[in-house]
């Protein structure tokens, strides 16, 4: 168990709705990471936040967006969905080590998205 | 992009084995990680290794990095069948990005 919490744990959907999915990170870790992940297009980085603030943008689409709350938890809205957007969405948590350098990231099991 | 790229893209071995499975990254980097992933999964830390460290090994792994050529290899020796998996390597750059490659394939065969 990595500590990392996603739910829910699958998702069907039609196409034009909108999801969100949800990311309890590691108690203490201050940086949450979102990933899509598919077939073709391998792990995409999306985003990440860092203690409430977003700290990088990655191949997300505007359709997209995320959040991270005071309680340090994240949300992926997701919305408009597509056929395509049929991924795997896992989000990860990391925290800093004593020089303040990004330690190794913990993977939550994953968030599998069908848009039919 | 920053993110690693890894090769091969697949990779078939005998058990007992060892796997070499190496990354190549563009940009400079705070450090670089490996990760293995059991189909359909979440990403398993494996080993960090930071930019001004060169090798570094954690029971069976082995992991080099060369910044002067942006490269890093894995090194799994006496390979299992549960060692049967995809890799990833993923870079760390000082924008704090955690990017990946599309992964390494690795069947280890009984």
């Amino acid at each position: 168990d990595s500590g990392v919490t996603q739910t829910p744990k699958h998702l069907i959907t039609a196409t034009g709705q909108r999801v969100t999915l949800r990311c309890s990170p590691r108690s203490g870790d201050l940086s949450v990471y979102w990933y899509q992940q598919s077939l073709d297009q391998g792990l995409q980085f999306l985003i990440q936040y860092y203690n409430g603030e977003e700290r990088a943008k990655g191949n997300i689409l505007e359709r997209f967006s995320a959040q991270q709350f005071p309680d340090l938890h994240s949300e992926l809205n997701l919305s408009s969905l597509e056929l395509g957007d049929s991924a795997l969405y896992f989000c990860a948590s990391s925290g800093l080590d004593r020089v303040f350098l990004r330690t190794e990231a913990f993977f939550g099991q994953g968030t599998r998205l069908t848009v039919v | 992009s920053q993110q690693g790229e890894e090769d091969p893209q697949a990779l078939s071995i005998q058990e007992g084995e060892n796997a070499t499975m190496n990354c190549s990254y563009k940009t400079s980097i705070n450090n670089l990680q490996w990760y293995r992933q059991n189909s359909g999964r979440g990403l398993v830390h494996l080993i960090l290794i930071r930019s001004n460290e060169r090798e570094k090994h954690s029971g069976r792994l082995r992991v080099t990095l060369d910044t002067s050529k942006k490269s890093s290899s894995l090194l799994i020796t006496a390979s299992r069948a549960a060692d049967t998996a995809s890799y990833f390597c993923g870079v760390t750059g000082a924008n704090s990005k955690l990017t990946f490659g599309k992964g390494i394939t690795l069947s280890v065969r009984p």
